[in-house]
């Protein structure tokens, strides 16, 4: 099975400032891979798939890039509604693993 | 409107079943794919299993051999049987599917609210 790695666990950055998130991919997931946000009490949202493409709906503040084992997902600018944990999962081959998550909160 | 809505979660001792339902509106299930993800209390998401539109099944090693993955497409509802349970499989579970058929799987756009799934004694 192919394991995600997110780091850091968490990342405090300030309102209006950019966000890097770290995945890493145990083995080349080529660009099977999503990224989720989550916000306490809710489920999951849907930001970007195939490593780049933002899901509808998506600001365009948000952009993932990467490919093979290192993906890395950027949110410039950024706003309130931002601060969430952040997941990555592959869907290269079966099973489809989610990395542990980045906590992004506010400094 | 694109809606799943989770059903059948609850308390159930160790060794029991519980058979949970994702019932969708506005997109048909078995066009694409759909996947149940779960999440302990206060841990990361962690992917269960899928159903392809073409009957095709895979599951987390976690749960390989316990639960099942269905569905009732008279009722356009997905089904996740659950058996042997266990506390660590404590969690809310979700159903998601994609709303747009691109012809590839590209993740979930669309999610059910949870149902909560608790083993205990």
């Amino acid at each position: 099975e192919v394991v995600m790695t997110q780091s850091p666990a968490t990342l405090s950055v300030s309102p209006g400032e950019r966000a890097t998130l770290s995945c890493r991919a145990s083995q080349s997931v080529a660009t099977n891979l999503a990224w989720y946000q989550q916000k306490p009490g809710q489920a999951p949202r849907l930001l970007i798939y195939d490593a780049s493409t933002r899901a509808s709906g998506i600001p365009g503040r948000v952009s993932g890039s990467g490919s093979g084992t290192d993906f890395t997902l950027t949110i410039s600018s950024l706003q309130s509604e931002d601060f969430a944990v952040y997941y990555c999962q592959h869907y290269n081959t079966w099973p489809f693993l989610f990395g542990q998550g980045t906590k992004l909160e506010i400094k | 409107e694109v809606q799943l809505v989770e059903s059948g979660g609850g308390l159930v001792q160790p060794g029991g079943s519980l058979r949970l339902s994702c019932t969708a509106s506005g997109f048909t299930v078995s066009r694409d794919y759909m996947n149940w993800v779960r999440q302990a209390p206060g841990k990361g998401l962690e992917w269960v299993s899928v159903m392809y539109g073409g009957g095709a099944t895979h599951y987390a090693d976690s749960v390989k051999g316990r639960f099942t993955i269905s569905r009732d497409d008279s009722k356009n509802t997905v089904y996740l049987q659950m058996n042997s349970l266990r506390p660590d499989d404590t969690a809310v579970y979700y159903c998601g599917g994609p709303t747009t058929p691109r012809g590839f799987y590209y993740g979930m756009d669309v999610w059910g609210q949870g149902t909560t799934v608790t083993v205990s004694s």
